[in-house]
């Protein structure tokens, strides 16, 4: 099946800095990538997604790039503040399913210090 | 619009007893879903409902069953539960297919003793 890794586990940065948390995935046939971010007693919430026919995608500060050919894509938030701390997960489709099931990455904990 | 409504939302069980967790949507949604969140792990699939009166097993579905009791509401149930399922239970649902986007309910966080 899909097996994806995100990258780092924790990051910490500077309000205003730009903080980049990668994915890589397994599985060539899977075709759309969510991210999504967690705050602290929340469920998951979806931020933004990419398919597989697209390699960049942007909204306001937060932009995902996709590279099929390296099986990774990224997540980048630019000008950061304490209110984008949160966890963020990256998932994946798995090739063959068609009912929306979803890997997961392990998560990134992010932290924005004022 | 309450979205993905799961119930309860605290839990302290002893080994051995057992529970239903319960989800519900209101999004007229066909698919839905059931994971666990452990610490350094992520979301992992326990089990999913891809329609209403369908259920299939996730990556971790031992010592669970789950019950699609019509297209709102699909709830898991522990049998007799055990220290490993200590664990935070997210429910999402999803209208169908890939590249839809999943709605999560706020959680259960379980544990048991």
């Amino acid at each position: 099946g899909e097996n994806v890794e995100q990258h780092p586990s924790t990051l910490s940065v500077q309000e205003g800095d730009s903080a980049v948390i990668k994915c890589t995935y397994s599985d060539s046939a899977s075709n759309y990538f969510p991210w999504y971010k967690q705050e602290l007693g929340k469920g998951p919430q979806l931020i933004i997604d990419i398919r597989s026919n697209v390699g960049e995608k942007k909204d306001q500060r937060i932009a995902v790039t996709l590279n099929k050919t390296a099986k990774h894509f990224s997540l980048h938030i630019t000008e950061t503040q304490p209110e984008d701390s949160a966890v963020y997960f990256c998932a994946a489709t798995p090739h063959g399913t068609s009912y929306g099931k979803l890997t997961f990455g392990q998560g990134t904990i992010l932290t924005v210090h004022p | 619009n309450a979205g993905v409504t799961q119930t309860p939302k605290f839990q302290v069980l002893k080994t051995g007893q057992s529970m239903t967790l319960q989800c519900a949507q209101d999004m007229n949604h066909n698919s839905m879903y059931w994971y666990r969140q452990d610490p350094g792990m992520g979301l992992r699939l326990i089990y999913y409902s891809a329609s209403e009166g369908t259920t299939d097993k996730g990556e971790v579905p031992n010592g669970y069953n789950v019950s699609r009791l019509n297209k709102r509401e699909f709830s898991l149930r522990l049998e007799s539960a055990a220290p490993s399922q200590t664990s935070v239970y997210f429910c999402a649902s999803t209208q169908a297919g890939v590249g839809d986007i999943q709605y999560f309910g706020a959680g259960t966080r379980l544990s048991v003793l």
